[in-house]
């Protein structure tokens, strides 16, 4: 089936550094969502991707949406310490339907 | 209702009880999931309803689970005779209408342990 993969895995940084992460697949994407969760909380949507080669920014977050459908990265800019949670890539389950398929997660941890 | 919740929060359970978890989506809300997660993992696609058809129920694990939307608004997860390795985070999220552009709407979570 689809799999998602993620790196890195955790990421322990200084607030006021920048971030990047990434997401790659074997099978192709038409859509890349960004999910953030805090703990006790569900994810909830930070960016979407709809287009290859899109480039979309949210405050101090910018994902692009990879040209070969295929991979997604996340940048956040001059970090926070609310910047701390687990991030998620996720896109369709199956081509053009609903469910969706996540990767494992980069856990980002930022110190003051 | 504001947001998607989700009841109980919790439930510890002794294996082989059944459980049954309960979904309240977003009352405009066509469309609703079930996902399961994993500690340690992101959330895993276990069903999703429009109003009360159920399209797909493939990433169900075994016929143990099943759903219900019997009107279209709040649903149930129902597992019975609960094994160990059902313990996880069930996840439900709603989202106005079923395709990828619309965006999932997530709730807290019920924390399943099977003793």
């Amino acid at each position: 089936g689809q799999q998602l993969n993620q790196s890195p895995q955790s990421m322990f940084i200084q607030e006021g550094e920048d971030v990047s992460m990434n997401c790659t697949s074997s099978s192709i994407f038409n859509t890349w969502l960004w999910y953030k969760q805090e703990p006790g909380e569900g994810p909830v949507l930070l960016i979407a991707l709809y287009k290859a080669g899109e480039l979309t920014s949210n405050g101090r977050l910018t994902a692009q949406f990879g040209i070969t459908r295929k991979d997604s990265f996340l940048n956040i800019s001059a970090s926070i310490p609310s910047d701390v949670g687990i991030y998620f890539c996720a896109g369709p389950h199956h081509s053009g339907n609903t469910p969706l398929v996540f990767g494992k997660g980069t856990r980002l941890s930022v110190i003051a | 209702g504001a947001g998607v919740s989700q009841s109980p929060r919790y439930k510890v359970t002794k294996r082989g009880q059944d459980v049954t978890l309960r979904c309240d989506p977003i009352s405009s809300h066509a469309t609703l999931y079930w996902y399961q997660q994993a500690l340690g993992q992101g959330p895993e696609f276990l069903t999703y309803f429009n109003y009360e058809a159920q399209p797909d129920k493939s990433g169900l694990p075994s016929d143990r689970f099943s759903a219900e939307r019997p009107e279209g608004s709040i649903s149930t997860l129902t597992i019975q005779r609960t094994e160990q390795r059902d313990s996880a985070m069930y996840r439900c999220a709603s989202s106005l209408a079923a395709g990828a552009g619309n965006e999932q709407f997530f709730g807290p979570g019920t924390r399943l342990t099977v003793l």
